[in-house]
Protein backbone atom coordinates (compact mmCIF):
# COMPACT_ATOMS: atom_id res chain seq x y z
CA UNK A 1 0.00 0.00 0.00
CA UNK A 2 1.25 3.72 -0.99
CA UNK A 3 1.62 5.91 2.32
CA UNK A 4 2.74 9.43 2.35
CA UNK A 5 3.08 9.77 6.18
CA UNK A 6 4.00 13.59 6.82
CA UNK A 7 5.15 15.12 10.09
CA UNK A 8 2.93 16.91 13.21
CA UNK A 9 2.05 21.02 12.80
CA UNK A 10 4.27 23.85 13.48
CA UNK A 11 4.36 27.32 14.79
CA UNK A 12 6.58 29.26 14.39
CA UNK A 13 7.75 33.12 14.34
CA UNK A 14 8.47 35.19 11.10
CA UNK A 15 12.36 34.75 10.51
CA UNK A 16 12.53 31.00 12.26
CA UNK A 17 13.94 28.25 9.84
CA UNK A 18 11.37 24.91 9.31
CA UNK A 19 11.93 21.71 7.99
CA UNK A 20 8.83 19.58 7.20
CA UNK A 21 9.56 15.40 6.70
CA UNK A 22 7.39 13.01 4.47
CA UNK A 23 8.54 9.24 4.88
CA UNK A 24 7.09 7.79 1.48
CA UNK A 25 6.17 3.66 1.26
CA UNK A 26 4.77 0.69 -0.30
CA UNK A 27 5.93 1.43 -4.09
CA UNK A 28 9.53 1.07 -6.13
CA UNK A 29 11.02 4.27 -5.37
CA UNK A 30 13.02 5.86 -7.96
CA UNK A 31 9.85 5.42 -10.15
CA UNK A 32 7.75 8.13 -9.46
CA UNK A 33 9.14 12.15 -8.21
CA UNK A 34 8.13 13.06 -4.89
CA UNK A 35 5.90 16.94 -4.43
CA UNK A 36 5.24 19.64 -2.59
CA UNK A 37 1.76 21.08 -2.57
CA UNK A 38 1.16 24.10 -0.41
CA UNK A 39 -2.65 24.84 0.19
CA UNK A 40 -3.60 28.62 1.67
CA UNK A 41 -6.16 28.94 4.05
CA UNK A 42 -9.12 28.94 1.82
CA UNK A 43 -7.57 28.88 -1.52
CA UNK A 44 -6.82 26.34 -4.10
CA UNK A 45 -3.30 24.11 -4.77
CA UNK A 46 -0.48 25.29 -6.35
CA UNK A 47 2.51 22.23 -6.54
CA UNK A 48 5.73 24.29 -5.28
CA UNK A 49 8.20 21.63 -7.13
CA UNK A 50 9.30 18.17 -7.50
CA UNK A 51 12.28 15.67 -6.34
CA UNK A 52 13.31 12.46 -8.25
CA UNK A 53 14.03 9.79 -5.49
CA UNK A 54 16.56 8.12 -7.52
CA UNK A 55 19.25 11.16 -8.01
CA UNK A 56 17.29 13.95 -5.98
CA UNK A 57 17.24 16.03 -9.38
CA UNK A 58 14.96 18.93 -8.51
CA UNK A 59 12.70 20.78 -10.28
CA UNK A 60 11.22 24.00 -8.62
CA UNK A 61 7.85 25.91 -9.38
CA UNK A 62 9.06 29.49 -10.79
CA UNK A 63 6.85 30.59 -7.74
CA UNK A 64 8.76 28.93 -5.29
CA UNK A 65 12.48 28.84 -7.04
CA UNK A 66 14.95 30.26 -4.14
CA UNK A 67 11.87 30.35 -1.09
CA UNK A 68 12.24 26.43 -0.34
CA UNK A 69 14.62 23.89 -0.43
CA UNK A 70 13.49 20.21 -1.22
CA UNK A 71 15.86 17.35 -0.32
CA UNK A 72 15.43 13.61 0.60
CA UNK A 73 17.62 10.68 2.39
CA UNK A 74 17.06 7.86 0.15
CA UNK A 75 18.07 5.57 2.90
CA UNK A 76 15.06 6.05 5.52
CA UNK A 77 12.74 6.75 2.44
CA UNK A 78 11.93 10.61 3.72
CA UNK A 79 11.35 13.63 1.48
CA UNK A 80 11.91 17.17 3.15
CA UNK A 81 10.66 20.69 2.46
CA UNK A 82 12.90 23.26 4.11
CA UNK A 83 12.22 27.23 4.74
CA UNK A 84 15.47 29.45 6.25
CA UNK A 85 13.43 32.24 6.62
CA UNK A 86 9.72 31.87 7.30
CA UNK A 87 7.28 34.81 6.33
CA UNK A 88 3.64 35.17 7.81
CA UNK A 89 2.19 34.37 4.17
CA UNK A 90 4.26 30.89 4.38
CA UNK A 91 1.44 30.17 6.90
CA UNK A 92 -0.83 27.06 4.44
CA UNK A 93 -1.37 23.65 4.72
CA UNK A 94 1.57 21.58 2.77
CA UNK A 95 1.14 18.45 1.53
CA UNK A 96 3.87 15.88 -0.15
CA UNK A 97 2.75 13.83 -3.27
CA UNK A 98 3.70 11.69 -5.63
CA UNK A 99 3.98 12.34 -9.24
CA UNK A 100 2.54 9.65 -11.53
CA UNK A 101 3.85 10.60 -15.13
CA UNK A 102 6.29 13.84 -16.10
CA UNK A 103 5.83 16.61 -18.09
CA UNK A 104 2.41 16.61 -20.04
CA UNK A 105 1.22 13.80 -18.73
CA UNK A 106 1.48 14.24 -14.99
CA UNK A 107 -0.79 13.64 -12.39
CA UNK A 108 -0.57 13.76 -8.52
CA UNK A 109 -1.67 10.08 -7.68
CA UNK A 110 -1.15 9.66 -3.23
CA UNK A 111 -0.98 12.79 -1.32
CA UNK A 112 0.04 12.73 2.50
CA UNK A 113 -2.01 13.94 4.98
CA UNK A 114 -0.61 17.20 5.02
CA UNK A 115 1.31 19.43 7.89
CA UNK A 116 -0.43 22.89 8.78
CA UNK A 117 2.62 25.27 9.08
CA UNK A 118 1.48 28.18 11.31
CA UNK A 119 4.33 31.61 10.94
CA UNK A 120 2.84 34.14 13.18
CA UNK A 121 4.58 36.64 15.57
CA UNK B 1 -5.04 34.22 -9.78
CA UNK B 2 -5.79 30.73 -10.77
CA UNK B 3 -4.59 29.93 -14.80
CA UNK B 4 -7.60 27.59 -15.05
CA UNK B 5 -10.94 28.59 -14.67
CA UNK B 6 -13.50 26.92 -12.39
CA UNK B 7 -16.77 28.10 -11.27
CA UNK B 8 -16.99 28.81 -7.87
CA UNK B 9 -19.63 26.67 -6.94
CA UNK B 10 -22.44 24.20 -8.55
CA UNK B 11 -25.17 23.06 -6.83
CA UNK B 12 -28.06 19.80 -7.40
CA UNK B 13 -30.19 17.48 -5.42
CA UNK B 14 -29.23 14.21 -4.61
CA UNK B 15 -29.70 11.46 -7.49
CA UNK B 16 -29.07 14.51 -10.07
CA UNK B 17 -25.99 15.00 -12.60
CA UNK B 18 -23.70 18.06 -11.93
CA UNK B 19 -20.88 18.97 -14.17
CA UNK B 20 -17.82 21.07 -13.55
CA UNK B 21 -15.88 23.02 -16.43
CA UNK B 22 -12.45 23.96 -16.47
CA UNK B 23 -11.51 26.46 -18.93
CA UNK B 24 -7.67 27.04 -19.82
CA UNK B 25 -5.75 27.24 -23.12
CA UNK B 26 -3.67 26.24 -26.26
CA UNK B 27 -0.84 26.16 -23.58
CA UNK B 28 -2.34 24.03 -21.05
CA UNK B 29 -5.28 21.84 -21.37
CA UNK B 30 -5.24 22.43 -25.30
CA UNK B 31 -2.15 20.32 -25.31
CA UNK B 32 -1.41 18.39 -22.17
CA UNK B 33 -3.76 15.83 -20.09
CA UNK B 34 -5.93 17.27 -17.42
CA UNK B 35 -6.43 15.45 -14.21
CA UNK B 36 -9.10 15.87 -11.48
CA UNK B 37 -8.72 16.36 -7.68
CA UNK B 38 -11.62 16.20 -4.83
CA UNK B 39 -11.02 17.53 -1.37
CA UNK B 40 -13.52 16.80 1.26
CA UNK B 41 -13.87 18.80 4.12
CA UNK B 42 -10.92 18.89 6.61
CA UNK B 43 -8.90 15.92 4.13
CA UNK B 44 -6.09 15.93 1.48
CA UNK B 45 -7.28 16.15 -1.80
CA UNK B 46 -7.65 12.99 -3.55
CA UNK B 47 -7.22 12.02 -7.58
CA UNK B 48 -10.42 11.20 -9.10
CA UNK B 49 -9.15 11.50 -12.78
CA UNK B 50 -6.17 11.40 -15.29
CA UNK B 51 -5.17 11.68 -18.62
CA UNK B 52 -8.58 13.34 -18.78
CA UNK B 53 -10.68 10.66 -18.64
CA UNK B 54 -9.09 7.70 -16.85
CA UNK B 55 -10.54 7.18 -13.54
CA UNK B 56 -7.76 5.61 -11.03
CA UNK B 57 -8.60 1.98 -9.27
CA UNK B 58 -11.40 2.31 -6.56
CA UNK B 59 -12.68 5.53 -8.32
CA UNK B 60 -16.56 5.18 -9.15
CA UNK B 61 -18.19 5.27 -12.85
CA UNK B 62 -20.65 7.95 -11.57
CA UNK B 63 -16.90 10.23 -11.99
CA UNK B 64 -16.20 11.19 -15.50
CA UNK B 65 -13.44 13.51 -17.47
CA UNK B 66 -13.98 14.77 -20.62
CA UNK B 67 -11.77 17.29 -22.57
CA UNK B 68 -13.06 19.45 -26.08
CA UNK B 69 -10.33 21.59 -27.34
CA UNK B 70 -9.27 24.18 -24.56
CA UNK B 71 -11.65 23.13 -22.01
CA UNK B 72 -12.01 20.06 -19.64
CA UNK B 73 -15.35 18.79 -17.68
CA UNK B 74 -15.82 16.86 -14.76
CA UNK B 75 -18.72 14.57 -14.92
CA UNK B 76 -20.96 13.52 -11.44
CA UNK B 77 -23.93 11.16 -12.04
CA UNK B 78 -26.05 10.14 -9.25
CA UNK B 79 -24.99 12.81 -6.77
CA UNK B 80 -24.64 11.80 -3.21
CA UNK B 81 -24.31 13.61 -0.04
CA UNK B 82 -20.84 12.33 0.53
CA UNK B 83 -19.87 13.88 -2.90
CA UNK B 84 -19.71 17.85 -1.03
CA UNK B 85 -16.59 18.55 -1.47
CA UNK B 86 -14.16 21.12 -2.91
CA UNK B 87 -12.77 19.80 -6.87
CA UNK B 88 -10.10 21.02 -8.29
CA UNK B 89 -8.51 20.76 -12.12
CA UNK B 90 -4.57 20.56 -12.99
CA UNK B 91 -2.74 20.12 -15.88
CA UNK B 92 1.26 21.06 -17.31
CA UNK B 93 0.97 24.74 -18.84
CA UNK B 94 3.85 24.46 -21.35
CA UNK B 95 4.54 28.19 -21.89
CA UNK B 96 4.57 28.26 -18.08
CA UNK B 97 7.05 25.62 -17.30
CA UNK B 98 4.84 24.94 -14.98
CA UNK B 99 1.67 22.86 -13.22
CA UNK B 100 -1.44 25.09 -12.66
CA UNK B 101 -4.80 24.51 -10.97
CA UNK B 102 -8.32 25.56 -11.42
CA UNK B 103 -9.28 27.93 -8.41
CA UNK B 104 -11.49 24.95 -7.28
CA UNK B 105 -15.29 24.70 -7.33
CA UNK B 106 -17.21 23.64 -4.07
CA UNK B 107 -20.24 21.04 -5.03
CA UNK B 108 -23.45 21.17 -2.52
CA UNK B 109 -26.18 18.42 -2.77
CA UNK B 110 -29.09 20.50 -2.09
Amino acid sequence: EVQLVQSGAEVKKPGESLRISCKYSGYMFPSYWIGWVRQMPGRGLELMGIIHPGDSQTRYSPSFQGQVTMSLDQSITTAYLQWSSLKASDTARYYCVRQYGYGGNFCLDYWGQGTLVTVSS
Amino acid sequence: QPVLTQPPSVSAVPGQKVTISCSGSSSNIGNNYVSWYQQLPGTAPKLLIYDDNKRPSGIPDRFSGSKSGTSATLGITGLQTGDEADYYCGTLDSSLSDAVFGGGTKVTVL
